[in-house]
């Protein structure tokens, strides 16, 4: 099955503790990127990279880091979480960025 | 910039009443548009798509949308909403670099019985 799958879905932490954020799709797409959902902002981008060795910063980069040491894997990095960082965050990959994107299950992030 | 405004933060529709969910964007050039739907707790999955040709497209779980330039506009539409079409909508559009999809902020719907 078609997937893009994150890890993981729930994680509460304290500020300043560094945590990653897995990602990993099946379906060998060149474009991942990750996004920030919250209420009354809708989603807004963070990273993305076009391939692997290959990434960039989205409109909200502050605070995080990304690595594309392989094409299905896009891991999202956070050195030292601060409480403005408490979101809903989706992974998403598609063959190019603007055709349809396939989106994981979510990962909810609260730091306090 | 691009932008992407959907206008109704929530909507409340009878059961198998119509829908319209309204999307208006900015772009210069020839969109290629998006409506996401995202249930609770769920991740996003994409209703349609339109790239060029026919402004009406088809999508999943009986749900359309009409492209229409003049306008700006990419209204989501469903001739009868069911229950289970409760949930958040999102109209996206990609930028102009490719290397992103710009969301509005949502529209959630519920749906009375």
């Amino acid at each position: 099955e078609a997937q893009v799958t994150q890890n993981p879905r729930y994680l509460i932490t304290v500020t300043g503790k560094k945590l990653t954020v897995t990602c990993s799709q099946n379906m060998n797409h060149e474009y991942m990127s990750w996004y920030r959902q919250d209420p009354g902002l809708g989603l807004r981008q963070i990273y993305y990279s076009m391939n692997v060795e290959v990434t960039d910063k989205g409109d909200v980069p502050e605070g995080y880091k990304v690595s594309r040491k392989e094409k299905r894997n896009f891991p999202l990095i956070l050195e030292s979480p601060s409480p403005n960082q408490t979101s809903l965050y989706f992974c998403a990959s598609s063959w190019r960025m603007n055709t349809e994107a396939f989106f994981g299950q979510g990962t909810r992030l609260t730091v306090v | 910039a691009q932008s992407v405004t959907q206008p109704d933060i929530h909507i409340t529709v009878s059961e198998g009443a119509s829908l319209e969910l309204r999307c208006n964007y900015s772009y210069g050039a020839t969109p290629y548009l998006f409506w996401y739907v995202q249930s609770p707790g769920q991740g996003l999955q994409l209703l349609l798509k339109y790239f060029s040709g026919d402004t009406l497209v088809q999508g999943i779980k009986g749900f359309e949308a009409e492209f229409k330039r003049s306008q700006s506009s990419f209204n989501l539409r469903k001739p009868s909403v069911h229950w289970s079409d409760a949930a958040e909508y999102f109209c996206a559009v990609a930028d102009q670099a490719g290397t992103a999809l710009i969301f509005g902020k949502g529209t959630t719907l519920s749906v009375s019985s």
